[in-house]
């Protein structure tokens, strides 16, 4: 398998432009998460998917950020308007219930940077 | 507010030592924790769990769970410069673990 797989591996955008991550957990996989990370806060969980279905978005920061997962293979992260304070590493991990780790199996991210 | 807590490090040590990296968790109902590695510009990757009061070893690894005093640590045996990384301790809170809490992470430096 190709492992998760994240889109755009970098993106520099304006401050107040529309940011689209995007994310395509492993085959098979029936929980999806999506992470923040930056050097003050750590790694954060902004909000995860069950079988496609939001189960807790309660870190996701404000109304400018929103999450969809149409299907079991894709899922994207929204920020609109973007601001400085966004720039962060947003990363998307995978992981399946009938796993006997419960272990997240991480893409290799998406640096962003708001001017 | 589930919290996790980690040594601030940098934690140095040289090539050959053990290297000991600590955890603490606020809520006592958790279930399942785990240590990660994350090399510098690369994401996290697994390296131990565990979910049962006692030690786990693996390989150089051991991982240490004592639940009464909400403390799980990772242990490096004969530590070597590829160890080098950022040691991110995460807790579970269902029974899955899939409701997960990282640590800020302990960053770990391995001296030739």
């Amino acid at each position: 398998d190709a492992g998760v797989i994240q889109s755009p591996r970098h993106e520099v955008t304006e401050m107040g432009q529309e940011v689209t991550l995007r994310c395509k957990p492993i085959s098979g996989h029936d929980y999806l998460f999506w992470y923040r990370q930056t050097m003050m806060r750590g790694l954060e969980l902004l909000i995860y998917f069950n079988n496609n279905v939001p189960i807790d978005d309660s870190g996701m920061p404000e109304d400018r950020f929103s999450a969809k997962m149409p299907n079991a293979s894709f899922s994207t992260l929204k920020i609109q308007p973007s601001e400085p304070r966004d720039s962060a590493v947003y990363f998307c991990a995978s992981s399946w219930t009938s796993g006997d780790t419960g272990e997240l199996f991480f893409g290799e991210g998406s640096r962003l940077t708001v001017l | 507010q589930k919290e996790v807590e980690q040594n601030s490090g940098p934690l140095s040590v040289p090539e050959g030592a053990i290297a000991s990296l600590n955890c603490t968790y606020s809520d006592r109902g958790s279930q399942s924790f785990f240590w990660y590695r994350q090399y510098s510009g690369k994401s996290p990757e697994l390296i131990m769990f565990i979910y049962s009061n006692g030690d786990k070893e693996d390989g150089r690894f051991t991982a240490q769970l004592n639940k009464a005093s909400q403390y799980v640590s990772l242990l490096i045996r004969d530590s070597q410069p590829s160890d080098s990384a950022t040691y991110l301790c995460a807790v579970g809170f269902d029974n899955y673990g899939q409701n997960f809490v990282f640590g800020p992470g302990t960053r770990l430096s391995v001296l030739p």
